[in-house]
């Protein structure tokens, strides 16, 4: 089983600050690998697949790079709606698999 | 537009079973695989189970290998989670997530979620 490890745990900061999250697999998964958000009492949201493509809808403030096994998300200026909880997840081999999730929070 | 609605969760006892459904609408289901995702109280996200979109396979993660079971409907654009032998581990929301296109293990878009509490 690949393993996911996300860090931090929990990321404060203030609206408008940039803001950089970070996905470690245990093994590498390539380019398949995606960014969710979630918000409290909400499904998960897709934000970005095969490591950098934006989904549909996504404002461009998100952004997705690395491959291998090092994937960073960066917000750009954070906007008050992004204060949420993200997660990453690799398709490249079964069992797919979460990473322990991220949660930005306001400073 | 897509939707996603399960429904079947509860309370219920160690031990027993329950049989989650997820009815989608607004794309053609019999072109998707369908997966289904929990989160403890709590806690972050687990992937459960996959099911093709002719239901030719299915995979399932470690922790329910033995004791669930998806299956799909595609005459009822319906695709079920059958839960046995049910733990206290269990207890979770429980999200069905449509493949973001075929045979692309992305999930999007996702249902908003039924509760499943495993206590006696």
């Amino acid at each position: 089983e690949i393993v996911l490890t996300q860090s931090p745990a929990t990321l404060s900061l203030s609206p408008g600050e940039r803001a950089t999250l970070s996905c470690r697999a245990s093994q590498s998964v390539g380019s398949n690998l995606a960014w969710y958000q979630q918000k409290p009492g909400q499904a998960p949201r897709l934000l970005i697949y095969d490591a950098s493509n934006r989904a549909t809808g996504i404002p461009a403030r998100f952004s997705g790079s690395g491959s291998g096994t090092g994937f960073t998300l960066t917000i750009s200026s954070l906007e008050p709606e992004d204060f949420a909880v993200y997660y990453c997840q690799q398709r490249s081999s079964w069992p797919l698999t979460f990473g322990g999730g991220t949660k930005v929070e306001i400073k | 537009q897509v939707q996603l609605v399960e429904s079947g969760g509860g309370v219920v006892q160690p031990g027993r079973s329950l049989t989650l459904s997820c009815a989608v609408s607004g794309f053609t289901f019999s072109s998707y695989g369908m997966h289904w995702v929990r989160q403890a109280p709590g806690k972050g996200l687990e992937w459960v189970a996959v099911i093709w979109y002719d239901g030719s396979n299915k995979y399932y993660g470690d922790s329910v290998k033995g004791r669930f079971t998806i299956s799909r409907d595609n005459s009822k654009n319906t695709v079920y989670l059958q839960m046995n032998s049910l733990r206290a581990e269990d207890t979770a929301v429980y999200y069905c997530a449509r493949e973001k296109e075929w045979l692309v293990n992305w999930f999007d878009p996702w249902g908003q979620g039924t509760r499943v509490t495993v206590s006696s």
